[in-house]
């Protein structure tokens, strides 16, 4: 099993639709998570992370975290051609973060 | 403020020599981490440092790979006998503590002729 897993895609969705992400991790010990955003051929970019059993909400991003059900999601709304990207999510497991293999997302005009 | 800087940005490197990867992380930033991505694939954990000491090499993937931080600063990441394999982007993160979020430099790409 893998420590962080999530659906490859990729996802399609329509131009102003909400894109949602889903993660899975292993490791009940986890505190720390995180969402990247990996455009072809660059680096990753942070762009949420989330502590807390609950929501968290910046701008059209809102990540969701259930300890409980080891379950990160990240949901997009109003989705744009540029958020077409590969989404990577990420689990802070004994100091050092294990990374999801990431699901593209292809926002559709 | 300045983020995290890699050099080069791209290496071209024949099979066997010696290459020296540097990392220059965020300011005031304690932790930095070395990752790989192959072409199409994901993110391999390579090692991390906690001020200049290395709690987990793990992911080194054989004694050719080596990496030593100087303080709270630089990092240079050796790859010695290059190999094609070896080929990928090598990316530097930074963070405030191995707790916290992680920034990530523009990567190194390397190509093994």
């Amino acid at each position: 099993q893998k420590e962080v897993e999530q659906n490859s895609g990729p996802l399609s969705v329509p131009e102003g639709a909400i894109a949602s992400l889903n993660c899975t991790y292993s490791d009940r010990g986890s505190q720390s998570f995180f969402w990247y955003r990996q455009y072809s051929g660059k680096s990753p970019e942070l762009i949420m992370f989330i502590y807390s059993n609950g929501d968290k909400e910046d701008g059209r991003f809102t990540a969701q975290l259930n300890k409980a059900s080891q379950y990160v999601s990240l949901l997009i709304r109003d989705s744009q051609p540029s958020d077409s990207a590969t989404y990577l999510c990420a689990v802070n497991s004994w100091g050092k973060l294990q990374f999801g293999a990431g699901t593209q997302v292809v926002v559709t005009p | 403020g300045a983020g995290v800087s890699q050099s080069p940005s791209n290496k071209v490197t024949e099979k066997g020599k010696d290459v020296e990867l540097r990392c220059d992380p965020i300011s005031g930033h304690t932790a930095l981490y070395w990752y790989r991505q192959r072409l199409g694939q994901g993110l391999e954990f390579l090692i991390y440092f906690q001020g200049n000491s290395a709690p987990d090499k793990s992911g080194l993937p054989s004694d050719r790979f080596s990496a030593e931080r100087t303080g709270e600063s630089v990092s240079t990441l050796t790859i010695q006998r290059t190999q094609q394999e070896d080929s990928a982007v090598y990316l530097c993160a930074s963070s405030f503590g191995t707790h916290y979020e992680q920034y990530f430099g523009p990567g190194t790409r390397l190509t093994v002729t």
